[in-house]
Parts: structure tokens; C-alpha cells; sequence
């Protein structure tokens, strides 16, 4: 049972490129969340998916950044138009039936670096 | 809003020694806490899950406790070894209205042999 994949591991564009960061949650999860670590900062909630459902984006940047978890395929966030502050790296989460009691399994992330 | 904050920042011991890493949050109304490590340019690896109604979890050399009305939780370490050294982060989920995983920005410890 293979845990949450995240691809790809790095992932460098130039400024003003399309980022596609991809996440597969384990198998039988429907909850999907993605967070975002900072260079010597903690993990910040992004977003909040279930299928083909965004619960909580409150964490998402207002433009350029956007998410989805279709009802086939793996979870996708996607930002536009990258800037250098968005050098970080990104961290997907999946749960079942909800995180409350099971926990987070989170998968090893991909570093994106804008140059 | 739930904030985290897990005291110290950084922590160097020798091997050997038993260590206690703290958290605390500042919204008791939480559903679990979940103590993470994390390693150099690496993902999450979950430790320890403890629900609102329990007290403490155990796995091998580790120990978590959780009490809740003072929004304090503690990770034990018994014996440590050099393999211990890494980032531990402690998470919890809910309170501060919220449904989402609020970290701590962890704890950096390096165990010396």
C-alpha cells in the first residue's frame, strides 16, 4: 500500500512558467491538502480537497494559485506565472473520512525552484 | 486563531541522553495532535497520533504525552542515538474554528555520538 506520491521531487522554472505539482493520495483516501513550507518557516495550510470538491482554500494566495482533485487522477496544484518568492517546498497530505481521527499521512514533497 | 509554538527552537545532546521536546497551543478545542519528523530536504514521517481524549501514546523509544486544558504536549525520547537527529514538528488539528493541521515551526535536534 504504497503512501501519498508526490511528483515531481524537484521541479525548477523560469520566472513567468506554469508549475503542475501533482499528489496521489493513498489508496481509499478522499481527503487531499496541501501545504507549503518556507525556508526556515513551518508548514502553511493551502488548501483543502475532497473529490472533485474544494472544502477550505483560505490558505491559498488570492492569484495565480488554484487546485483540484478530479474524480479520476491524482490531486493537482497548479500556480501560474511563478515569481522567486514561490521557491518552497510543497507539501501534499491525505486522510480518510476526514483527518479527526486518523491523522495525516504526508508525502515527501516537491521543491520548486523559480530562477 | 489556533497558533503552535514547541520550545526549543534547537537542542544538541550526546547519545544517550533522555530528552523532552515541548509543544503548545493556544485553543484546547482540538481533535488530535500528531508529532511529525522531518529530515533534511525530506517529507514527513508521522510519529505519534494522540486524540482529544487520550493522555499518551507510546511507539519503542518514544512517548507523547497530551493535556489538553493546558494546551501542552510533550515528545520523550529515551536513549537517544545519532539516527534520532532531525527536525520534530508537532501539529494539531482543530480548534481556533478551524478544520485545518496548524504546525509548529519544530524543533531541530542533533544527537552526538
Amino acid at each position: 500500500n504504497a503512501g501519498v506520491m508526490q511528483n515531481p521531487r524537484h521541479l525548477v522554472r523560469r520566472r513567468g512558467q506554469e508549475a503542475r505539482l501533482r499528489c496521489s493520495p493513498v489508496k481509499g483516501h478522499s481527503h487531499v491538502y496541501w501545504y507549503r513550507q518556507l525556508p526556515e518557516e513551518g508548514l502553511k495550510f493551502m488548501v483543502y480537497l475532497q473529490k472533485e470538491n474544494i472544502i477550505d482554500e483560505s490558505g491559498m494566495p488570492k492569484e495565480r494559485f488554484s487546485a483540484e482533485f478530479p474524480k479520476e487522477g491524482p490531486s493537482i496544484l497548479r500556480i501560474q506565472q511563478v515569481v522567486r518568492g514561490d521557491s518552497a517546498a510543497y507539501f501534499c497530505a491525505s486522510s480518510q473520512q476526514g483527518p479527526a481521527n486518523y491523522g495525516y499521512t504526508f508525502g515527501s514533497g516537491t521543491r520548486l525552484t523559480v530562477v | 486563531k489556533q497558533e503552535v509554538t514547541q520550545i526549543p527552537a534547537a537542542l544538541s545532546v550526546p547519545e544517550g541522553e533522555n530528552l523532552v521536546l515541548n509543544c503548545s497551543f493556544t485553543d484546547s478545542a482540538i481533535y488530535n495532535l500528531q508529532w511529525f519528523r522531518q529530515d533534511p530536504g525530506k517529507g514527513l514521517t508521522s510519529l505519534l497520533l494522540i486524540q482529544s481524549s487520550q493522555r499518551e501514546q507510546t511507539s519503542g523509544r518514544l512517548n507523547a504525552s497530551l493535556d489538553k486544558s493546558s494546551g501542552r504536549s510533550t515528545l520523550y525520547i529515551a536513549a537517544s542515538q545519532p539516527g534520532d537527529s532531525a527536525t520534530y514538528l508537532c501539529a494539531v488539528h482543530g480548534g481556533g474554528g478551524s478544520e485545518k493541521l496548524v504546525f509548529g515551526k519544530g524543533t531541530k535536534l542533533t544527537v552526538n555520538p
